[in-house]
């Protein structure tokens, strides 16, 4: 089975801190994904990698940055962490091509900026 | 822009069957998926489909039309474990997953 963990469950951080959200799977994926799950949104993608040190914005960029050293490991970094950053953030990952291939999520880290 | 409709909430009876509509307009479109997320937990693959018609898994079936660019979920015999959120998501001509804001189920005994 495909194993995608997030390092955190949950997560509680101050203004302006900066805060690191890991994100890892198991299965030799190309594609990994960080999306942020609002009440009444849809899945918001944040940034997407399709390969090694290779990184893409999403939807919603701003006031984030991520990091793919490893194939496994997708971290997503807040700078300066503000209070509209609280929110579900979900990790993802899928194989190529994208056609048919369904995403696997992590359990989430539900962070909240105080 | 891109826009994926489904009903916010939808109650069902256990035993029952329950139909939950997606209506999509998007940018090109490679497919259609849904999942399912319960409470706290993380989104799971149900289904996937591209040409029109219907996929069947066990007690759920999906639909699509791409001319209507409309898809439903049916879940049939319902059960109190379906209590869950339904995710639709179509995958747009750049092979991005565009997301609909969910729709929660409640089933009722």
């Amino acid at each position: 089975d495909v194993k995608v963990t997030q390092s955190s469950r949950y997560l509680v951080k101050r203004t302006g801190e900066k805060v690191f959200l890991e994100c890892v799977q198991d299965m030799d994926h190309e594609n990994m994904f960080w999306y942020r799950q609002d009440p009444g949104l849809g899945l918001r993608l944040i940034y997407f990698s399709y390969d090694v040190k290779m990184k893409e914005k999403g939807d919603i960029p701003e006031g984030y940055s991520v990091s793919r050293e490893k194939k496994e490991r997708f971290s997503l970094i807040l700078e300066s962490a503000s209070t509209n950053q609280t929110s579900m953030y979900l990790c993802a990952s899928s194989i190529r091509p994208e056609r048919h291939n369904e995403q696997f999520f992590g359990p989430g880290t539900r962070l909240t900026v105080l | 822009g891109q826009n994926i409709d489904q009903p916010t909430e939808m109650t069902a009876t256990e035993g029952a069957i329950v139909q939950i509509n997606c209506t999509y307009q998007t940018s090109g479109f490679n497919g259609l998926f849904w999942y399912q997320q319960h409470a706290g937990e993380a989104p799971t693959f149900l289904s996937y489909n591209v040409l029109d018609g219907l996929e069947e898994k066990g007690r759920f079936t999906s639909f699509l039309s791409r001319s209507k660019g409309y898809s439903y979920l049916l879940l049939k015999e319902l059960q109190m474990k379906d209590s869950a959120s339904y995710l639709c998501a179509v995958l747009d001509s750049n092979y991005q997953l565009i997301w609909g804001a969910g729709t929660k189920l409640i089933i009722k005994p």
